[in-house]
């Protein structure tokens, strides 16, 4: 089966600029989550989706970053605006009931300038 | 909210040499997972522990969840230069998702 899909994988902006990141998950999967890894640390979820509607987003900082999954398949992830600390890899996973653990994409590494 | 501790933050050991990874939970978990990242991947699911005092082995690895549901460790023996990466712990309950440790970066020289 395919994996998860992310993209873009890599994207560099300035302060105050804004950006958006995408995610298919897999086929069949209803649960999508969204991590933040700051380099060397542990993913941080930012905000989980049972199929379209939201489970979890207690970390979200939603002054900044926003989320949706209109259709309960793919995702959009956008921070506007940005800001130094947001420099990181988003990591975007999927997983389905019964089946134990997630399963990651490649993730996108934001740099901001 | 739930705290999950990992520790060595890192090792470094000889090819054929075990290693361990130890997790502590703040709470009482329902469950827990452990992943591995390689460097400049992403994580990837190895197993999920859900019993009290449960062993589970995957060739060389061993995983372990304590008695209390509190804590668990990886246990890799004779170590490759193929298990070099950051292994995370990443623990669930009932009142929240998963959280996921720190993890700790083993390194193996040949």
């Amino acid at each position: 089966e395919a994996g998860v899909a992310q993209s873009p994988r890599y994207k560099i902006i300035e302060k105050r600029q804004s950006v958006a990141f995408w995610c298919n998950p897999i086929s069949g999967h209803a649960t999508l989550y969204w991590y933040q890894q700051i380099l060397g640390q542990g993913p941080k979820l930012l905000i989980q989706f049972q199929n379209n509607g939201v489970v979890d987003d207690s970390q979200l900082p939603k002054d900044r970053f926003s989320a949706e999954r209109l259709k309960g398949v793919d995702s959009t992830l956008k921070i506007q605006p940005a800001k130094l600390e947001d420099s990181a890899v988003y990591l975007c996973a999927s997983s389905t009931l019964g089946r134990r653990g997630q399963f990651f994409g490649p993730g996108t590494r934001l740099t901001v300038l | 909210g739930q705290q999950v501790m990992q520790i060595p933050q890192y090792q470094h050991v000889q090819e054929g040499e075990d290693f361990t990874t130890y997790c502590n939970s703040s709470t009482t978990l329902s469950n827990i997972q452990w992943y591995k990242q390689r460097p400049g991947g992403h994580p990837v699911f190895l197993i999920q522990l859900v019993k009290s005092g449960e062993v589970k082995k995957q060739k060389r690895l061993t995983f372990q969840f304590g008695e209390a549901k509190k804590n668990s460790s990886l246990h890799i023996t004779a170590t490759q230069t193929t298990d070099v990466g950051t292994y995370f712990c990443a623990g669930e309950s009932g009142y929240s998702t998963l959280t996921f440790g720190k993890g700790t970066m083993l390194l193996v020289s040949p």
